[in-house]
């Protein structure tokens, strides 16, 4: 079975400075992974994702994570934050094989501090 | 409308009440889900329908009943709940596939008296 393991429950950053959130994961096969924003009283909302090529994903809105299979990892960095950047983040994983099922982590919740 | 809509965003219920939440996608999506979401805990999938054909119900108790009267609406009928019930019950639909990504509703917000 998958699993997804988010360690920073809160992360707190002074504005401009750079972030890093982690995600680990566990599967016995081949996956796709995911990072989810949801803002205050919203839904998620697909930040950016992985699916197989280069190990380097990026956002529109500046994020960027990076697949480390041998770690089993999948961190989401951004080299400077912004105010509006306050949000919960969470990474997800679902086998590939063509089942829809995905696993999220606990959420790590970014307060950017002015 | 676009993407997926869920009503209502807020509700109060006594235990002995039933109550029914409604999401619709108009993406023409042909999976849509429904997930509890509790503060610190992962989010909990609890049914999935495929195609409108229940694909996964991840040992939910019979007090949440799932419709899935076509691909575009979901509903989940709630009845005799519990104050440990509530949450935000968010709806996500997405093309069929682990490789593809769920857009997500705003959620409900349930608080169970």
């Amino acid at each position: 079975a998958q699993s997804v393991t988010q360690l920073d429950s809160q992360v707190p950053v002074f504005e401009e400075a750079p972030v890093e959130l982690r995600c680990n994961y566990s599967s016995s096969v081949s996956v796709y992974l995911f990072w989810y924003v949801q803002y205050p009283n919203q839904g998620l909302q697909l930040l950016l994702k992985y699916l197989s090529g280069s190990t380097l994903v990026e956002s529109i809105n500046g994020f960027e994570a990076e697949f480390n299979k041998s770690q089993t990892s999948f961190h989401l960095r951004k080299p400077s934050v912004h105010i509006s950047d306050t949000a919960e983040y969470f990474c997800a994983v679902s086998e590939s094989g063509g089942y829809q099922k995905v696993t999220f982590g606990t959420g790590t919740k970014l307060q950017v501090i002015p | 409308e676009t993407g997926v809509t869920q009503t209502p965003r807020h509700l109060v219920m006594g235990m002995t009440n039933k109550k029914s939440l409604k999401c619709e996608q108009h993406l023409g999506h042909n999976a849509m889900y429904w997930y509890k979401q509790s503060a610190k805990k992962p989010l909990e999938l609890m049914f999935v329908y495929n195609f409108k054909e229940q694909t996964e119900n991840n040992s939910v108790p019979s007090r949440f009943s799932p419709e899935c009267p076509n691909s575009s609406h979901l509903f989940l009928h709630l009845h005799t709940l519990q104050p440990e019930d509530s949450a935000l019950y968010l709806c996500a639909s997405s093309q069929d596939g682990g490789n593809y990504e769920q857009y997500f509703g705003p959620g409900t917000r349930l608080t169970v008296t």
